[in-house]
């Protein structure tokens, strides 16, 4: 299976500064999507770019996704306390399921 | 509008007993998916349901099984359970219209297994 790799496995940084977390991937998606996971608890949906999308924005969330290299970024800008949590790249295939990548567990320090 | 709802919250089982996780969707969703979640990774694709019948399995073995019913709601069974069993079980509703492809997963806060 076409499982994600997401690059750092584990991220810490200043409050305020921003976060970039990577992920790559070995087959072709329809789509790509990013999740946070607080605590071993649900996921929640952060944002979906779609094959034919290079960059997408919703708040102060920055995503990007290069095909041609099998890779996808997160760039958190301004991070905050509450944005200390597991973050999850999974790849779409059709409206069946997801394959996930292992996670970058992210920690901002006050 | 309640989003994904799951239950029970947590269950501890012993080895070889059987197990029946619930999930209903979000309004107006009618694909649910299972996922496992093992302490420390990614969560596992195990099956998607949709017009009540199983569209698409990972790599899990029979003793996981399950269920939609006209509702859209789910049941996960997992039969004959092992310690390797344990791990958090996540339930996401999608939906169909719109186009498929595209569709975002809504996941529910899970069950957390224990085996014993």
């Amino acid at each position: 299976s076409q499982q994600g790799e997401e690059d750092p496995q584990a991220l810490s940084i200043q409050e305020g500064e921003n976060a970039t977390m990577n992920c790559s991937y070995k087959t072709s998606i329809n789509n790509l999507q990013w999740y946070r996971q607080n605590s071993g608890r649900g996921l929640v949906h952060l944002i979906l770019i779609r094959s034919n999308e290079r960059e997408k924005h919703s708040g102060r969330l920055r995503v990007t996704l290069d095909t041609s290299k099998k890779s996808s970024s997160l760039l958190i800008t301004a991070s905050r306390a509450a944005d200390t949590a597991s973050y999850f790249c999974a790849m779409g295939q059709g409206a069946q399921k997801l394959v996930f990548g292992q996670g970058t567990r992210l920690t901002i320090n006050p | 509008d309640a989003g994904v709802t799951q239950s029970p919250t947590h269950l501890i089982k012993t080895r070889g007993q059987q197990v029946t996780l619930r999930c209903s969707p979000k309004s107006g969703h009618d694909t649910v998916s299972w996922y496992q979640q093992a302490l420390g990774q990614g969560p596992q694709f195990i099956f998607q349901y949709y017009e009540e019948e199983e569209r698409q399995r990972g790599n899990f073995p029979d003793r996981f099984s399950g269920h939609q019913f006209p509702n859209y709601s789910s049941e996960l069974n997992v039969n004959a359970l092992l310690l390797g069993d344990s791990a958090l079980y996540l339930c996401a509703s999608s939906s169909t219209a719109g186009g498929g492809g595209y569709n975002e997963q809504f996941f529910g806060p899970g069950t957390r297994l224990t085996v014993l």
